[in-house]
Parts: structure tokens; C-alpha cells; sequence
């Protein structure tokens, strides 16, 4: 079946760059999403990469996606205390449901 | 325009009591898809509803059922509460079942005690 992995804890130093990862099984996935969750908060989606696209860059955020290797990772450059949230990878394909991560806590240290 | 609401926002139940969870979607969406967030974990699909129909089921047990309104509002029921129940409940809507953004409510907190 479908999984989504990622590491679980990150930690940086403001004004550092973060580098978030996972990797996916499903080569049939569409479309790759980051979401951010504060605590106590739902799902923010922060951005999104289609699946025959190799990077997309939105302000703060880079995404890149490398599709025979499965792998995904974002980018948060000049990171913030405000950064300090869980980030989870998400597939989808037509259709489908979205398949989340466990998640990763990114920790922004002063 | 109004965001996915959802309530209640927080629900003590014990042990073999039914609840329902409502959310609102985002005006213009009509599917809406249930997820279970158990702590420290990333959500899980419950199911999907489009246009008051179900469109796909997770590995859930049929004691978790729902149902979508015309005005395609929805229900999450659940029925025989098991203490692993507990966990944030999560609804998203989407514009469209195949529309690849969909955008999420808060959350219920369920406890079951």
C-alpha cells in the first residue's frame, strides 16, 4: 500500500535554513503536499508540487522533488521561532485519498 | 468567504458511548473527507463524501459511519467508543472530489475516558 515517511524531530537555529525530507512509495502519486500544524490547530498547506516538476520556490519555501528516487524534501530559508510546528508530506493521486506522514517537529532554537 | 468550520471543539465521552462530529465546508465545496489524528501521528482517511455519497473508505471499522447534507455539511458518527478513539478529528473540503487542494477545519478533540 501507500507510505509516506519522514523523519521525526529537526531542530535549527533562527535565521538557519531548514530542510525537511520524506520519501513516498507510490509512483503513481500526482500531486506532493506540505501541510504545517500548530499546536492545538488543524492543517495549513503551505505549497504543493506536481508530480513532473522538479522544484517550486514560494517566498520562504522550496520545494524539491526528485521522482526516481521518491524523494521530497522542503526547504525554509531565514527560519523563525513562528516556524515551530509539525510539517507533514502528503500524496495524492486523482481521485484517491491523501496520504499523510508521521509528521516532523521542527524545533527553532533563538 | 468562510473557512471549514467544525464543532464541537473539544468532547469528553466514555467508553461505549456514541458521538457525532459536524463540519461545515468551505462554501462552493462539495466533498468533504474525514480524517483521525491520534497523538503524535500524522492523520488518517476515514472516508469521503461527495455530493452526499460516500467516495471512499480507510481502514476504518463500520462503526465509523457518515453522512453529507445537501447543503453538504457533514456528520462523522461514531458508535461503541473504544478508548483509541481518542485523537483529533479532522474534516477537509475540496472543491471538487478530483481537486487536488483541500483545506482543513480545526479539529474536534475527542476524548474517551
Amino acid at each position: 500500500g501507500e507510505d509516506v515517511e519522514q523523519s521525526l524531530f529537526l531542530s535549527v537555529r533562527e535565521g538557519d535554513s531548514s530542510v525537511i525530507n520524506c520519501t513516498y512509495t507510490d509512483s503513481s502519486s500526482t500531486y506532493l503536499y506540505w501541510y504545517k500544524q500548530e499546536p492545538g490547530a488543524g492543517l495549513q498547506l503551505l505549497t504543493y508540487i506536481f508530480s513532473n516538476m522538479d522544484m517550486k520556490q514560494d517566498q520562504r519555501l522550496t520545494v524539491l522533488l526528485n521522482k526516481k528516487d521518491k524523494h521530497l524534501s522542503l526547504r525554509i530559508a531565514d527560519t523563525q521561532t513562528g516556524d515551530s510546528a509539525i510539517y507533514f508530506c502528503a500524496e495524492w493521486d486523482y481521485g484517491q485519498n491523501f496520504v499523510f506522514g508521521p509528521g516532523t517537529r521542527l524545533s527553532v532554537l533563538p | 468567504e468562510t473557512g471549514v468550520t467544525q464543532s464541537p471543539t473539544h468532547l469528553i465521552k466514555t467508553r461505549g458511548q456514541q458521538v457525532t462530529l459536524r463540519c461545515s465546508s468551505q462554501s462552493g465545496h462539495n466533498t468533504v473527507s474525514w480524517y483521525q489524528q491520534a497523538l503524535g501521528q500524522g492523520p488518517q482517511f476515514i472516508f469521503q463524501y461527495y455530493r452526499e455519497e460516500e467516495n471512499g473508505r480507510g481502514n476504518f471499522p463500520p462503526r465509523f459511519s457518515g453522512l453529507q447534507f445537501p447543503n453538504y455539511s457533514s456528520e462523522l458518527n461514531v458508535n461503541a467508543l473504544e478508548l483509541d478513539d481518542s485523537a483529533l478529528y479532522l474534516c477537509a473540503s475540496s472543491l471538487h472530489r478530483e481537486y487536488n487542494e483541500q483545506f482543513f477545519g480545526p479539529g474536534t478533540r475527542l476524548t474517551v475516558l
